[in-house]
């Protein structure tokens, strides 16, 4: 069974920076792309970040390029988004999600999220 | 980017009734299109992929096709458990996108 839980999230300061991680089990890791996909409360959803099986592509939206980095550890199945230069807006529900390709599929399976609250 | 161009935001319908859900993408995606039922508090779950491909698991009265550029979900008989927010979303190129959801309410 495909199981993606995360963790790392919880209230920081405009301006601050979060780790997030997702441990991933369940499937062959590194054969999968995995996505970072927010809500923001109340709102609908927002893909942030996406990265290839081998980690050798990454992709991210405008909202959060240059202040974000996703990476992947294949010997530890887990994934990873470094937030930084935090802003009012980033707050949100971030769930890690799977994808059904090494690259550039739908999302099959999701994490049950990660709450990021950034207020001062 | 691609954008998703999701109607109607908000649909009332009653048990048994058949109701349908449009998407409508900015330029051409293929069939690169997937279909998602959110409940409130939990994690969005596939319904649909590739446009019209049934996710394992998901009821045969959800069904998904597609017209050029325009995408349709239709469920045939609501149930009850099917009172959710449903979000479309294109996988043809980076960076994803979803449409706007649709909040599917009892009448």
């Amino acid at each position: 069974e495909v199981q993606l839980l995360e963790s790392g999230g919880g209230l920081a300061q405009p301006g601050e920076s979060l780790r997030l991680s997702c441990a991933a089990s369940g499937f062959t890791f590194s054969r999968y792309a995995m996505s970072w996909v927010r809500q923001a409360p109340g709102k609908g959803l927002e893909w942030v970040s996406a990265i290839s099986g081998s980690a050798d592509s990454t992709y991210y939206a405008d909202s959060v390029k240059g202040r974000s980095t996703i990476s992947r550890d294949n010997s530890k199945n887990t994934l990873y988004l470094q937030l930084t230069s935090l802003r009012v807006e980033d707050t949100a529900v971030y769930f890690c999600a799977k994808e059904d390709y090494e690259t550039g599929g739908h999302l099959d399976h999701w994490g049950q999220g990660a709450l990021v609250t950034v207020s001062s | 980017d691609i954008q998703m161009t999701q109607s109607p935001s908000t649909l009332s319908a009653s048990v048994g009734d058949r109701v349908t859900i449009t998407c409508r993408a900015s330029q051409s995606i293929s069939d690169r299109l997937a279909w998602y039922q959110q409940k409130p508090g939990k994690a969005p779950n596939l319904l649909i992929y590739k446009a019209s491909s049934l996710e394992i698991g998901v009821p045969s009265r959800f069904s998904g096709s597609r017209s050029g550029a325009e995408f349709t979900l239709t469920i045939s008989s609501l149930q009850p458990d099917d009172f959710a927010t449903y979000y479309c979303q294109q996988y043809n190129s980076y960076s994803f996108t979803f449409g706007q959801g649709t909040k599917l309410e009892i009448k």
